[in-house]
């Protein structure tokens, strides 16, 4: 079946780095993204990796990918209170098929 | 270039009746799909429309209905309102199989009293 797990909540102290964790089940899944929500709004697209990459960088995110073990991580570098929000780690078969989307980690910024 | 509008932004209704929620794709984009987001989950896949026709739907029931209008803007009906479909429900729209991914709306919130 389906299921994207990942821990409900981290605190991080400003400035130093935060990993999200997440874990899926479903091993056809080519596209696995991370998005943001802040509160009261939509979702942001962060970043997303195929599933035949091991790591993408973008700026201050990396995404880690072990296929073997369906693992997925996202690291903030440097992270600051902006980064304060809902992160949700999500899969799909295809770019164009459904989003399936874990229950998202709740990061807080500690000064 | 406009992004995905959605309205209203918020609305109550009452057990029993029924709703309908709008969305504006982003300009060129011919895909839209529905998520129910409820309190403290991740969003849940709805259905999705492709160029008007239904193209895949998930795991709720009849009374969630939707319409795709020839300018690719689309609606979603709920029918029969129970307290549990209160929720955050958020349509995406992309141009299918287009590089770009899809890009989320900001949401209705919709509370069932």
């Amino acid at each position: 079946g389906e299921d994207v797990e990942q821990s409900l909540f981290l605190s991080v102290r400003e400035g130093d780095s935060s990993v999200i964790n997440c874990t899926y089940t479903d091993s056809s899944s080519t596209y696995l993204y991370w998005y943001k929500q802040e509160p009261g709004a939509g979702l942001q697209l962060l970043t997303y990796i195929f599933s035949n990459m091991d790591m993408k960088q973008d700026q201050r995110l990396t995404v880690l990918l072990n296929k073997k073990d369906k693992h997925l991580s996202l690291r903030i570098a440097d992270t600051q209170t902006g980064d304060s929000a809902i992160y949700f780690c999500a899969e799909s078969l295809n770019r164009d098929d459904k989003i399936i989307f874990g229950k998202g980690t709740r990061l807080h910024i500690l000064p | 270039e406009t992004g995905v509008t959605q309205s209203p932004t918020h609305l109550i209704k009452t057990r029993g009746q029924q709703v309908t929620l709008r969305c504006s794709s982003q300009s060129g984009h011919n895909t839209v799909s529905w998520y129910q987001q409820a309190l403290g989950q991740g969003p849940q896949f709805i259905f999705q429309y492709y160029r008007e026709e239904e193209n895949g739907r998930g795991n709720f029931p009849p009374r969630f209905s939707g319409l795709q209008f020839p300018n690719y803007s689309s609606e979603l009906n709920v029918n029969a309102l129970e307290l549990d479909d209160s929720a955050l429900y958020l349509c995406a729209s992309s141009l299918r199989d287009w590089t770009d991914l899809g890009t989320f709306g900001s949401g209705t919130r919709l509370t069932v009293v």
